[in-house]
């Protein structure tokens, strides 16, 4: 079946370490994104992709890193420079201009 | 810089009964707005979306949304809740022309009585 997978699903990380989060599509999707979700907040734009070798900054990309190798893979660092990294990630794609933006099932990280 | 605000954060309705998310922007031009729903730990799945024309749009799962530029709104109703409705729900904003770079608003999450 056609979709986004990220993984992992669940993810623990002791301070100071960085950490990647997959993002794959294989719906052949031009764009990519990266959110943030923290609890009774929306999301929050992280970094985003319109095509390969290409990205840029979103609302809230200190700390974190990104690159766009394969049309079809985004991942996600988290490095240690975030201060507060704990959060539900969720990765996003986007045939092009105008079309729906279709979310993965997101990606549960913890530092402990 | 645009903005959207969802004024309810917890709507608790009874299974049956009709449901009306409320949902307002700023922004000086026309929108793109979206409604997005959320189960629990999950991604967002997307339940309509307004780009032009009609204002009032329909969605999956018996949905429907009207846009009313003079409120800057964008309110999300069912004229029925289902128990599995239950989840939370995003309004969305896209103020360029790809429609692509989204503004949430903080979500409202509904829950259901038998």
């Amino acid at each position: 079946d056609g979709g986004i997978t990220q993984s992992p699903k669940y993810l623990f990380r002791k301070e100071g370490q960085n950490v990647t989060l997959s993002c794959e599509q294989n719906l052949n999707h031009d764009a990519m994104y990266w959110y943030r979700q923290d609890p009774g907040q929306g999301l929050r734009l992280i970094y985003y992709s319109q095509i390969v070798n290409d990205f840029q900054k979103g609302d809230i990309a200190e700390g974190y890193s990104v690159s766009r190798e394969k049309k079809e893979s985004f991942p996600l660092t988290v490095t240690s420079a975030q201060k507060n990294p704990t959060a539900f990630y969720l990765c996003a794609s986007q045939t092009g201009a105008g079309n729906t933006i279709y979310f993965g099932e997101g990606s549960w990280l913890t530092v402990v | 810089a645009q903005s959207v605000t969802q004024p309810d954060i917890h709507i608790t309705v009874s299974e049956g009964a009709s449901l009306e998310l409320r949902c307002n922007y700023s922004y000086g031009a026309t929108p793109y707005l979206f409604w997005y729903v959320q189960s629990p730990g999950q991604g967002l799945q997307l339940l309509l979306k307004y780009f032009s024309g009609d204002t009032l749009v329909q969605g999956i799962k018996g949905f429907e949304a009207e846009f009313k530029r003079s409120q800057s709104s964008f309110n999300l109703r069912k004229p029925s809740v289902h128990w599995s409705d239950a989840a939370e729900y995003f309004c969305a904003v896209a103020t360029n022309n790809a429609g692509n770079m989204l503004t949430f608003g903080g979500g409202t999450r509904l829950m259901v009585k038998p």
